[in-house]
Order: structure tokens, then C-alpha cells, then sequence
């Protein structure tokens, strides 16, 4: 079957750096994707990666290993308006999205 | 400009109950999705329409049924409401066209449906 995986939850402090991993295992792969979901709010788009290594924009950054299965969310100089959910989706070869559960991020004063 | 809107953003109604989500997007994509999100937070596709074609059914009770008068338009609705079907209803869309590309999915702001 496919699954997505990621943390239930994490917690950060303002101003730090957290990393937010996912693993998948899906049926062929054509991406994966990085949404934020605030709180009764849209998933709002923030990255793909499609091939391995770093893409960097602004204070977040996203990695992508397709031999691993793995990626990760990197989020710099945390704020406060930075605490949601965070959604990992992969596309597989029949260009559905598979999604993660996300992972609520709680940032600390 | 709101780009892809739902209507209502609440519903609360009894079970047994017939009622309909509607969605809009003037971003000029040509596929909408619909999606149920349930308490556990997962994200599960129902269905999406492609220039007015049915192009993935997951397998969502029948009586569920999506409608899209045109390009720009996919409602939902849902017969005999159920319990279970409480959940939080996203509508999306993308420009992809073929059903065969990667293209970013933009979404509404959701429709929290409560069935008493």
C-alpha cells in the first residue's frame, strides 16, 4: 500500500531552526509536496521537490533523498505565526497526491 | 480576489438530511478536486473533474455525487447524511488539464459539515 508518514507534533522555540521529516512508500513517484495548514484554515502550497537535494526559499527549505524515500522541511528564524500543520503529499505515477497526516508544529515563546 | 471559494463554510444538519457544497475557482485551471478531511487530519481525495469529465472516483459512497455545471465550478452533493460523514470538505483546483502532470493544487477554505 502507500503511506506517508511524519511526526504527530513538534515543538520549537521562537527564533531556532526545526526540521520536519517525512518517509513515503508509494507506487511510483512524480514529486512531493510541502502544504502549510493553519489552524481552520486552506493547506496553502510550499515547496516540490522532484529530484534529490536542497531548495531553499526564504526562511524555509525543503530536501528530497528518492533513494531514501525521505524529505525533510526545514524552517529557519521560527515565528509565531509559523505554528500549523504541516502537510507532506507525494504524487505517484498515476499523478494522484498522496498525503501525510502533517504535523502540528507548536512554537514557544 | 478569492481564488477558490466554498460555500457555506459551516454546515451543521440532521442526519438522513440532502445538502450541497458549492465551490468556485477563477484561477482559469481546468481540474477540481474534492477532498474530506476527518478528524485524524488525513487528506482524502473523493473526486476530481477534468474540463467537466469524472476523472477519479476513489471509492466514496454513492451517495456522494459531484456536479460541475462548467470549467470553473464542482459542487458537491451529499444524500442522506450520515454521522460519518462529519468532516471538513476541501474543494481545489489545478491547471493541469491531462490528468497526467504534476501540477500544484490550490485550495478553498473548507466546508466543517457537522451531521447531528
Amino acid at each position: 500500500g502507500q503511506n506517508i508518514d511524519q511526526p504527530t507534533e513538534m515543538t520549537a522555540t521562537e527564533g531556532a531552526i526545526v526540521q520536519i521529516n517525512c518517509t513515503y512508500q508509494t507506487s511510483g513517484f512524480n514529486g512531493l509536496f510541502w502544504y502549510q495548514q493553519h489552524a481552520g484554515e486552506a493547506p496553502t502550497f510550499l515547496s516540490y521537490n522532484v529530484l534529490d537535494g536542497l531548495e531553499e526559499k526564504g526562511r524555509f527549505s525543503s530536501f528530497l533523498s528518492r533513494s531514501k524515500g525521505y524529505s525533510y522541511l526545514l524552517l529557519k528564524e521560527l515565528q509565531m505565526k509559523d505554528s500549523a500543520s504541516y502537510l507532506c503529499a507525494v504524487m505517484d505515477s498515476n499523478y494522484q497526491l498522496i498525503w501525510g497526516a502533517g504535523t502540528k508544529l507548536i512554537i514557544k515563546p | 480576489d478569492t481564488a477558490v471559494s466554498q460555500t457555506p463554510k459551516y454546515l451543521v444538519t440532521q442526519m438522513g438530511n440532502d445538502k450541497s457544497i458549492k465551490c468556485e475557482q477563477n484561477l482559469g485551471h481546468d481540474t477540481m478536486y474534492w477532498y474530506k478531511q476527518d478528524s485524524k487530519k488525513f487528506l482524502k481525495i473523493m473526486f476530481s473533474y477534468n474540463n467537466k469529465e469524472l476523472i477519479i472516483n476513489e471509492t466514496v459512497p454513492n451517495r456522494f455525487s459531484p456536479k460541475s455545471p462548467d470549467k470553473a465550478h464542482l459542487n458537491l452533493h451529499i444524500n442522506s447524511l450520515e454521522l460519518g460523514d462529519s468532516a471538513v470538505y476541501f474543494c481545489a483546483s489545478s491547471q493541469d488539464a491531462t490528468g497526467e502532470s504534476v501540477e500544484t493544487q490550490y485550495f478553498g477554505p473548507g466546508t466543517r459539515l457537522l451531521v447531528l
